[in-house]
């Protein structure tokens, strides 16, 4: 696609459930980067992939989040047993290598209720 | 954890006065990123510095990197409205890219 696409753009869940968001990132660009970003702070690195394999997780909060990138394209961050602590907005970037530039999807705006 | 602090928080200007926002380390940066955030929107990347001492200009903006390469500066020249949003730096650190906090600018017309 032309750029990195997410969704959904908005996601309103209960405190416990479990949710699901999607990064669709630039064709051809190997670094997959999840970002996590609450209203007036900068964003908050949370796992890098290169191609399938998550290089850096070091930034995932704790054991309710993980991610994959099976395919080394699309890639999935998955939030178990939601908190409200966890309402933020989350960001995909990717990059053509990991050391150029990053481009960012829109975000998901996550809210637990 | 690494992390580079943003100077100021906030500023803002009149239209037409200039911006600086200041971005340190206590480490040596292999490079620092700058990026821009409209209300509502997501970072955008603006320009990445790698050489000491670099200076980089993009029209009004200029992107400074300091000799030590622990500092870098993006000066806005006389600011107009569509200047607004929140400006971050950003430093490599191993295999990701950790965010300053911001500077938010806002410019009255």
């Amino acid at each position: 696609g032309a750029g990195v696409s997410q969704t959904p753009s908005n996601k309103v869940t209960e405190k416990g459930k479990y949710v699901e968001l999607r990064c669709d990132p630039i064709s051809g660009h190997t670094a997959l980067y999840w970002y996590r970003q609450s209203l007036g702070q900068g964003p908050e690195f949370l796992i890098y992939f290169q191609g399938t394999g998550a290089a850096d997780d070091s930034g995932l909060p704790n054991d309710r989040f993980f991610a994959v990138r099976p395919e080394g394209s699309v890639s999935t961050l998955k939030i178990q047993r939601t908190e409200r602590g966890d309402s933020a907005v989350y960001l995909c970037a990717s990059s053509f290598d990991g050391n150029t530039e990053a481009f960012f999807g829109q975000g998901t705006r996550l809210t637990v209720v | 954890g690494q992390q580079v602090m943003q100077i100021p928080q906030y500023q803002h200007v009149q239209e037409g006065e200039d911006f600086t926002t200041y971005c340190n380390s206590s480490t040596t940066l292999s490079n620092i990123q700058w990026y821009k955030q409209r209300p509502g929107g997501h970072p955008v990347f603006l320009i990445q510095l790698v050489k000491s001492g670099e200076v980089k200009k993009q029209k009004r903006l200029t992107f400074q990197f300091g000799e030590a390469k622990k500092n870098s500066s993006l000066h806005i020249t006389a600011t107009q409205t569509t200047d607004v949003g929140t400006y971050f730096c950003a430093e490599e650190y191993g295999n990701k890219l950790v965010f300053g906090a911001g500077t938010i600018l806002r410019v009255k017309s």
